[in-house]
Parts: structure tokens; C-alpha cells; sequence
């Protein structure tokens, strides 16, 4: 019940296109769904998050989708560049647990 | 020196032998964690630090042991590892461990190879 499912665990998109990734969680606990962006060689960076009290919020060119009764949440690249192409994680936490727990991670090539 | 540095970078290593990876924070924040990244799998919380003190741990194996001098070091000791513990090693920090929702900070990691 702890998990947070990621997929796909690898995406190929083409420069100006839309990269979109897809998170799955059974913990109704939850409340707080951070994307942390992973380039090589480097640390996850946070990218952005969303509390459930919202169905949408964007930043830029990333957008994040929440649907609280399916449980899901995702993550869109509008206009995807190749230097976004990096390793992407879902996340999810609630205050009571005080800790994050990670989805499996997908690693995005975007292709000039 | 900014953010969550780590020593060091790679990191080759047998079975037998004891080697230490650090990290420092320079973000004046109270909590540390270590986590373990392994290929296609999640990052695995490993411990917690709040205030040093210790508040998490993660079921790590003992062959794993974490100090936390001060808020702004953290050690993991490591000794008798097996060739499975090979992985990227993260530190991170955040301004508290409790109270709501944190960001938090990674480092760069380490790489680990045990042999």
C-alpha cells in the first residue's frame, strides 16, 4: 500500500512534442505529489508538486495532472527539448508519515 | 562549497573491506537522509536524521552504520558489504524532518562497486 507505481519506465519523444508520464498510488494517506528531475551524474531535483486540493498545476512547460478519486497523477512536457531529457520520479508522502516514497523512475530521451 | 556535497564521487571496494561515504550540508537544515538508488528500482530511504538524532531506519542490514556528528555531516560507515549493495548512494537534507512537507535537497551520490 506504500507504493507508488511509475510507468513507462522509458519514453522517447520527439523536440517539440509532449512527454507524458504516469503515477499510481493505493495510499489514500497521501496528500502531498512531488516530480523530481534526475540528470546524469546528479542528484533528483525537485521539479514540482501538487497537493490533492487541486487538479491541475502548471510551471513553465510542466504541467501536472491529479485525479484523486482514480488515484493518479502525471506528469506533461509540453514541447518537450533534449534538455529535458533526463530520469523522472513520482513521488508521494503524507504528513503523518513524514517520509517520500518514490516511484521506479523513468529515464526520457528526447530526440532532436 | 552550496547545496549537499558528497565524498567521495566513485567508490571501488571488496568485501573485506571498511570504507566511509560523507556528506555535508551547507543549507543550515535539521534533517539528513541517506538513500540507496539501485537501476529500475525506487529510491530506498536508509535513515533519518532530525537534530541528530537518529529516527529512521529503514530494516538497512547492520553491515550499513550511519553517524550524524552535527547537522551538517553525515557519515555512513559501510564493512562486509556484498556485491549487491553495488549502487548510487544519496544523501539529501531538508529544513526539518516533521511538521509538514519539506523539500528536499540531494547531492550528487556515490557511486558504489563492491567486488
Amino acid at each position: 500500500q506504500q507504493q507508488v507505481k511509475q510507468s513507462p519506465q522509458s519514453l522517447i519523444v520527439q523536440k517539440g512534442g509532449i512527454s507524458i508520464i504516469n503515477c499510481a498510488y493505493e495510499n489514500t494517506a497521501f496528500d502531498y505529489f512531488p516530480w523530481y528531475q534526475q540528470f546524469p551524474g546528479k542528484g533528483p531535483a525537485l521539479l514540482i508538486a501538487i497537493r490533492p486540493d487541486v487538479s491541475e498545476k502548471k510551471e513553465g512547460r510542466f504541467t501536472i495532472s491529479f485525479n484523486k478519486s482514480a488515484k493518479q497523477f502525471s506528469l506533461h512536457i509540453m514541447d518537450s527539448q533534449p534538455g529535458d531529457s533526463a530520469t523522472y520520479f513520482c513521488a508521494a508522502n503524507s504528513q503523518g508519515a513524514q517520509k517520500l516514497v518514490f516511484g521506479q523512475g523513468t529515464r526520457l530521451t528526447i530526440n532532436p | 562549497e552550496t547545496g549537499v556535497t558528497q565524498t567521495p564521487r566513485h567508490l571501488v571496494m571488496g568485501m573485506t573491506n571498511k570504507k566511509s561515504l560523507k556528506c555535508e550540508q551547507h543549507l543550515g537544515h535539521n534533517a539528513m537522509y541517506w538513500y540507496k538508488q539501485s537501476a529500475k528500482k525506487p529510491l530506498e530511504l536508509m535513515f533519518v536524521y532530525s537534530l541528530e538524532e537518529r529516527v529512521e531506519n529503514n530494516s538497512v542490514p547492520s553491515r550499513f552504520s550511519p553517524e550524524c556528528p552535527n547537522s551538517s555531516h553525515l557519515f555512513l560507515h559501510l564493512h562486509t558489504l556484498q556485491p549487491e549493495d553495488s549502487a548510487l548512494y544519496l544523501c539529501a537534507s531538508s529544513q526539518d524532518f516533521a511538521g509538514g512537507y519539506n523539500e528536499q535537497f540531494f547531492g550528487p551520490g556515490t557511486r558504489l562497486t563492491v567486488l
